[in-house]
């Protein structure tokens, strides 16, 4: 069964601290992963994609990596801001127009 | 730039009664469109999805129906809601093409309340 499975389930850090969120799956055929960041009452935001060539990937002070052996990926959040307050979303595609979206976590950045 | 706009953003209905959320585009041309329903504490589930005008695909089987009477437009309706069909309704817009990697972009929904 195709799943993507997201730990923690929530977050809380101070700002200015780093954090690391996880995404496991088991999907397949695997497309790319993608990690969306959704702000509450708000559309999700994309911020990376990987394909399956792809191990690392940077957007500002979000850094995703994606290991396709173990099919894990994590998403480094570096120096947190109180804006970095949000859902993040791990999103596995596995098709033409086939998606698995993870049930987030919820991170909480405090001053 | 590109722009999605979904109304209304948030919406009360009674069951039985009929339902049309809109969602448009602009700035692109020839969209790949979206419909996601996000129900509390669960992943966002694809309901539909249009790569051109009258062109819908369904993923799974339910109450709504969808429509994409322009280019860069996208309806989504039912003609009698559940009380099942409460949910936050999202739609997003993609690059039309063959390449996988293309980012999905969100509207900012519709927060649809069943009584």
């Amino acid at each position: 069964k195709n799943q993507v499975e997201q730990s923690p389930q929530s977050l809380i850090i101070l700002e200015g601290k780093n954090c690391t969120l996880q995404c496991n799956y088991t999907v397949s055929p695997f497309s790319n992963l993608r990690w969306y960041k959704q702000d509450t009452g708000r559309g999700p935001v994309s911020l990376t994609i990987m394909t399956f060539s792809e191990n690392t990937k940077s957007n500002g002070r979000y850094t995703a990596t994606l290991d396709a052996d173990t099919k894990q990926s994590s998403l480094h959040i570096t120096a947190s801001q109180l804006s970095d307050s949000a859902s993040y979303i791990c999103v596995v595609s596995w098709g033409t127009y086939k998606y698995i979206f993870g049930t987030g976590t919820r991170l909480k950045v405090l001053a | 730039s590109q722009t999605i706009h979904q109304w209304p953003a948030t919406l009360v209905q009674p069951v039985g009664s009929p339902l049309s959320l809109e969602c448009t585009v602009e700035g692109t041309s020839n969209p790949n469109l979206y419909w996601y329903r996000q129900a509390a504490g669960r992943g966002l589930q694809l309901l539909f999805y249009s790569i051109g005008i009258g062109q819908i695909s369904s993923e799974v089987p339910q109450n709504l129906s969808a429509s994409r009477p322009q280019d860069r437009q996208f309806i989504l309706s039912s003609k009698k809601l559940l009380l099942s069909d409460s949910g936050f309704y999202l739609c997003a817009w993609s690059r039309t093409g063959t390449r996988e990697n293309q980012p999905q972009h969100f509207g900012d929904g519709t927060r649809l309340s069943i009584l």
